[in-house]
């Protein structure tokens, strides 16, 4: 069975920095494309970017919002993705959730985790 | 960036009724369309992808079709635990987009 679980979220101050973690099992984590996406609080759902796997490079893709801030990475040898969180501002309160991409769909999601940016 | 817009944003429907949720896209994206079912607290769950290939476990009760700029979700015979929102998502071109959500109540 497909699991992920995120972990990291939390309350940081605007300006600040948050590192997001993603715990992936059931599957073989190294053949997947691995996505982050959000959701601000009764808002919909916004996606915040893609990494592939080790043999398109683990080359990125990223929303304009938050393209320069985040960085998204992974280490395969610990089926663990990462969302590095910098100059964190009040609009990228959100739930984050890690999913994973299959046949170019996001068709396995965690539970998410709450990250609230607030002084 | 693709803008997807859904229709209705919500819908009033009843135990058993059957209801088509409309998606389109601000320019062609082929068959590269998802949908997703998403519950108050929970996580979205993958329906539907490449506009019309059932997601493994999801019951045929849901259904997809379309291409280029026009899609639909068709829910037949809706039970309670159908009610939810529901969101389309292009994955043609970055940045993926998602639709805004259209809440179907009873």
């Amino acid at each position: 069975e497909v699991q992920l679980v995120e972990s990291g979220g939390g309350l940081a101050q605007p300006g600040g920095s948050l590192r997001l973690s993603c715990a992936a099992s059931g599957f073989i984590f190294s053949d997947h494309y691995m996505d982050w996406v959000r959701q601000a609080p009764g808002k919909g759902l916004e996606w915040v970017g893609r990494i592939r796997k080790q043999a398109n490079s683990y080359t990125t893709e990223y929303a304009a919002s938050v393209k320069g801030r985040f960085t998204i990475s992974r280490d395969d040898s610990q089926n663990s993705l990462y969302l590095q969180m910098n100059s964190l501002k009040t609009e990228d309160t959100a739930v984050y959730y890690c999913a994973r991409v299959d046949n170019w769909n996001l068709d396995s999601w965690g539970q998410g985790t709450l990250v609230t940016v607030s002084s | 960036d693709i803008q997807m817009t859904q229709s209705p944003s919500s819908l009033s429907a009843s135990v058993g009724d059957r209801v088509t949720i409309t998606c389109r896209a601000s320019q062609g994206i082929s068959n590269s369309l998802a949908w997703f079912q998403q519950k108050p607290g929970k996580a979205p769950k993958s329906l539907i992808y490449a506009a019309s290939r059932l997601q493994s476990g999801v019951p045929s009760k849901f259904s997809g079709s379309g291409s280029g700029t026009e899609f639909t979700l068709t829910i037949s015979s809706l039970q309670p635990e159908d009610f939810a929102t529901y969101y389309c998502q292009q994955y043609k071109i970055y940045p993926l987009t998602f639709g805004q959500g259209t809440r179907l109540e009873i």
